[in-house]
């Protein structure tokens, strides 16, 4: 069935890094848009980043202002897989990060994206404390 | 990037309606129709349960169904039940910068 199943978080130093990872099965990886959400605590949803499949945007990426610079969104789509590199990490970034699918449809070949997110994992923690 | 205003918090009765605001701007949930709903229990994966507006994935209950007026997106639940508890989280296009704008989430509580 389709999944997604996030991993790498993990207790960090403010001004460390950290490298999350998403297993997506059960679906054509390359032919979506991929994103990252988080929670934290006691706080709402924040879009992360985003990064598109394949054509006809292939390296498409976009982060929210409060992690450009920092963050970083790959994918290996023979590998299945989404990855965020986080450096320089702060206190604030602490949180669950959601590795999601961005629902879309390809025609011939080239994939587009709607505005939602349909499938989702369950989550990997990060937490960045001294 | 600025979030979209949603109650912190609503509640009702089991069999009672209840509705759910979303409030942005014309830049983003009232000029476009790309409004979608999350749940999320504690400690799960958030949930989608209806996109562009008023639209329900398959297997979402006929309880939920969401509208919008003007600059205002509502998701109504009806006959709520026990199950229903859990935070409810709205998004919104808000332009190529961004791929949505979050809501900042609303917690229901069913008496």
């Amino acid at each position: 069935q389709v999944q997604l199943v996030e991993s790498g978080g993990d207790l960090v130093k403010p001004g460390g890094s950290l490298r999350l990872s998403c297993a997506a099965s059960g679906f054509t990886f390359s032919n979506y848009y991929m994103t990252w959400i988080r929670r934290a605590p006691g706080k709402g949803l924040e879009w992360v980043s985003d990064t598109s499949g394949s054509s006809p945007y292939t390296n498409y990426a976009r982060y929210a202002d409060s992690v450009k610079g920092r963050f970083t969104i790959s994918r290996d789509n023979a590998a299945n897989s989404l990855y965020l590199q986080m450096d320089s990490l702060k206190v604030e970034d602490t949180a669950v990060y959601y590795c999601a699918r961005v629902a879309g449809h390809c025609v011939i070949t080239n994939c587009y994206h709607y505005y939602y997110m349909d499938v989702w994992g369950k989550g990997t923690t990060v937490i960045v404390s001294s | 990037q600025s979030a979209l205003t949603q109650p912190a918090s609503v509640s009702g009765s089991p069999g009672q309606s209840i509705t759910i605001s979303c409030t942005g701007t014309s830049s983003d949930v009232g000029g476009h129709d790309y409004v979608s709903w999350y749940q999320q229990h504690p400690g799960k994966a958030p949930k989608l349960i209806i996109y562009d507006v008023t639209n329900r994935p398959s297997g979402i209950s006929t309880r939920f169904s969401g509208s919008k007026s003007g600059n205002t997106a509502s998701l109504t639940i009806s006959g709520l039940q026990a199950e229903d508890e859990a935070d409810y989280y709205c998004t919104s296009f808000a332009g190529s910068s961004s791929l949505v704008v979050f809501g900042g989430g609303t917690t229901l509580t069913v008496l």
